[in-house]
């Protein structure tokens, strides 16, 4: 595709539902990134895949998140039993090589009432 | 020793000064250093980006310094404009591991 697309661009959920993020990377980009950036803060690390495999999950801040990625394209991830704290937008990136130009997304972003 | 540590937090500059922002890293093995301008209600998107073979790189408005001893690279902003207001990372990245991103700047330019 032309760019890195993230769906739903809004989500509302309830507390306690489980929410899937989808994060369509750029056609043949081998390496993806999923962040969360709280309103008016940084970019907090959650999960990378190189290919299908993700060498460091080293983020994801509890066992209720959790990432897969197939065919080395489309990435989901999975937040269960959300938390009001979840709330955040959810950035996810690709790029063709790693520590080349990686390229964003718009973003999720999860309200959780 | 991933971490990458970005100063100042939030940034006001008057229109046609000059921006700086400031990075510090500790993994000696970074080979890359990006920085990305996000605008509100965007994903980030790459500016300018160096490799530590050359101590600057310049395009346009936008320069960044890299002192590979004391571990330390800076975005400048020339001539900065309102329309430069954004949240600035810089990051930095080795081989195939993950990109690490600082904190992020806010610049505010005002006219």
């Amino acid at each position: 595709g032309a760019g890195v697309s993230q769906s739903p661009s809004n989500k509302v959920t309830e507390k306690g539902k489980d929410v899937e993020l989808r994060c369509d990377p750029i056609s043949g980009h081998t390496a993806l990134y999923w962040y969360r950036q709280r309103l008016g803060q940084g970019l907090e690390f959650l999960i990378y895949f190189q290919g299908n495999s993700a060498p460091d999950k080293s983020g994801l801040p509890s066992d209720r998140f959790s990432a897969e990625r197939t065919g080395e394209s489309v990435s989901t991830l999975t937040i269960q039993r959300t938390q009001q704290e979840d709330s955040a937008v959810y950035l996810c990136a690709s790029s063709s090589r790693i520590h080349t130009e990686a390229f964003f997304g718009q973003g999720t972003r999860l309200t959780v009432v | 020793q991933q971490q990458v540590k970005q100063s100042p937090q939030s940034l006001i500059v008057q229109k046609g000064g000059i921006s700086i922002i400031n990075c510090a890293y500790e993994n000696t093995a970074f080979d890359y250093f990006p920085w990305y301008q996000q605008f509100p209600g965007k994903g980030p998107a790459l500016l300018i980006a160096i490799r530590p073979d050359v101590s600057e790189k310049k395009e346009g408005r936008f320069t960044i310094s890299f002192n590979k001893s004391a571990k330390q690279f800076s975005l400048h902003i020339m001539d900065s404009q309102p329309g430069d207001s954004a949240t600035y990372f810089c990051a930095a990245s080795k081989g195939d591991q993950k990109v690490t991103f600082g904190t992020g700047t806010k610049l505010q330019v005002i006219p």
